[in-house]
């Protein structure tokens, strides 16, 4: 069926570097979105594309539907950052499905 | 002011029971979603709605039926409950298909014994 693998499953970053998480298909989708668990446990969104990048803050994202992949680049990371991040993306009009989340440790 | 209500929060069960999980939203959306998260599973989508009509569904076992009295509820009533239904349920919305950036609520975390 369809799949999101979303790598790595942890990263650990020192605070003030940065790092990508990446998401590939295994069949073409019409968007991806990122989004970021918060500490009660909420998912937030963070990003919505259709198609090329878009960047907010610290955090940038970039879908290519074509290629089948989709990256959250963090950079200068804060320890505000830690948590756990989810790609999700659309087969069809009707239907997100998720990835497995990457649990990010930023360190002091 | 969370735009998305699930009740209740927590929910403990006896197998064999049923129970309705409540999901309203009150971002103006047209489209209604429900998921589950089970222990070190990713989030399992479960059912679509767009309109108050089913657009896809996941789920396997008829046990699960979602039902929607209004355009801003889809509550989620589970019969013959077993224990590998435990998990936490989560609702979510998005504005309709074109546009379907998804905005969850807090979860309702089942547990069945």
């Amino acid at each position: 069926g369809d799949q999101v693998e979303q790598s790595p499953s942890a990263l650990s970053l020192h605070e003030g570097t940065g790092s990508a998480l990446r998401c590939n298909f295994t069949t073409t989708m019409r968007a991806v979105q990122w989004f970021r668990k918060n500490s009660r446990g909420s998912l937030i969104n963070l990003f919505y594309l259709a198609s090329g990048t878009k960047e907010n803050g610290r955090l940038k994202s970039a879908f290519d539907s074509k290629e089948r992949y989709s990256t959250l680049h963090i950079r200068d990371a804060q320890l505000e950052d830690s948590g756990t991040y989810f790609c999700a993306a659309d087969p069809n009009a009707y239907k997100v499905i998720f990835g497995k989340g990457t649990h990010l440790h930023v360190l002091p | 002011d969370p735009k998305i209500i699930q009740k209740p929060k927590y929910l403990v069960a006896v197998t064999g029971s049923e129970k309705i999980l409540i999901c309203e939203q009150y971002l103006g959306h047209n489209a209604m979603y429900w998921y589950r998260q089970s222990a070190k599973k990713p989030l399992e989508f479960m059912f679509s709605y767009s309109y108050q009509k089913l657009m896809d569904n996941q789920t396997a076992s008829s046990r699960f039926q979602p039902q929607s009295s209004k355009k801003n509820h889809l509550d989620l009533q589970i019969t013959a409950l077993k224990p590998d239904d435990s998990a936490t349920y989560f609702c979510a919305s998005s504005q309709d298909r074109s546009q379907n950036t998804l905005y969850f609520g807090a979860g309702t975390r089942l547990s069945v014994l």
